[in-house]
């Protein structure tokens, strides 16, 4: 059982470039987020999703994208890759059943630095 | 708005000594609560969760935490810690149940010296 898959686990970008982080779960779990983690600074939720075709924004959306057209996949497009996008990327995905099953489970992180 | 702070951004302890990290959150309805701990260089795990009932909840590798409703805290508590246990810990929130939406504290650093 693979759980959260990110791939790629480090990327290097050029301003201005675009690119896609890719994430998949085979939990059949119905939530998937994207979450980024700075130094001093906690993790962050970018955008999230509570099913196939439902996306929404989070804490820090700009200049990112996503879509979710299939319930194992979710990814994040980056569409003009800046400085400030210089992180650790994380996708999570929980189930949304019963309340006793409430947990989030994490991929192990993309590292991008944008130069 | 939901917020989370953890009080202490380092805390360095002896092998074997007892460690208390500190967690508050603000929110004005009911919460699920969560610690996670991230080894160096890996994604997050859960330790453990509140969700409903006991204060007091057990999680793994001998960690636990009280949930106290009228000072907002969720501190995490282990009474004798390992080298092993050196990595950064998170304590996170949500109000609504939906766990797609987690608001992280800060992190507090553990580092367990010899």
């Amino acid at each position: 059982n693979a759980g959260v898959t990110q791939t790629p686990k480090f990327q290097v970008l050029k301003t201005g470039q675009s690119m896609t982080l890719q994430c998949a779960q085979d939990m059949n779990h119905e939530y998937m987020s994207w979450y980024r983690q700075d130094p001093g600074m906690g993790l962050r939720l970018i955008h999230y999703s509570v099913g196939a075709g439902i996306t929404d924004q989070g804490e820090v959306p700009n200049g990112y994208n996503v879509s979710r057209s299939t319930t194992e996949d979710f990814p994040l497009r980056l569409l003009s890759a800046a400085p400030s996008q210089t992180s650790v990327y994380f996708c999570a995905s929980s189930y949304s059943g019963q309340v006793v099953n409430t947990e989030a489970f994490f991929g192990q992180g993309t590292r991008l630095t944008v130069v | 708005a939901q917020s989370v702070t953890q009080l202490d951004s380092q805390v360095p302890v002896f092998e074997e000594a007892p460690v208390e990290l500190r967690c508050n959150y603000s929110s004005s309805v009911s919460v699920y609560l969560f610690w996670y701990v991230q080894y160096p260089n890996q994604g997050l795990q859960l330790l453990l969760k509140y969700l409903s009932g006991s204060t007091l909840v057990k999680g793994i590798n001998g960690f636990e935490a009280e949930f106290n409703k009228s000072q907002t805290s969720f501190h995490l508590r282990k009474p004798s810690v390992h080298i092993s246990d050196t990595a950064e810990y998170f304590c996170a929130v949500t109000s609504s149940g939906n766990t797609g939406k987690l608001i992280f504290g800060q992190g507090t650093t553990l580092q367990v010296k010899p």
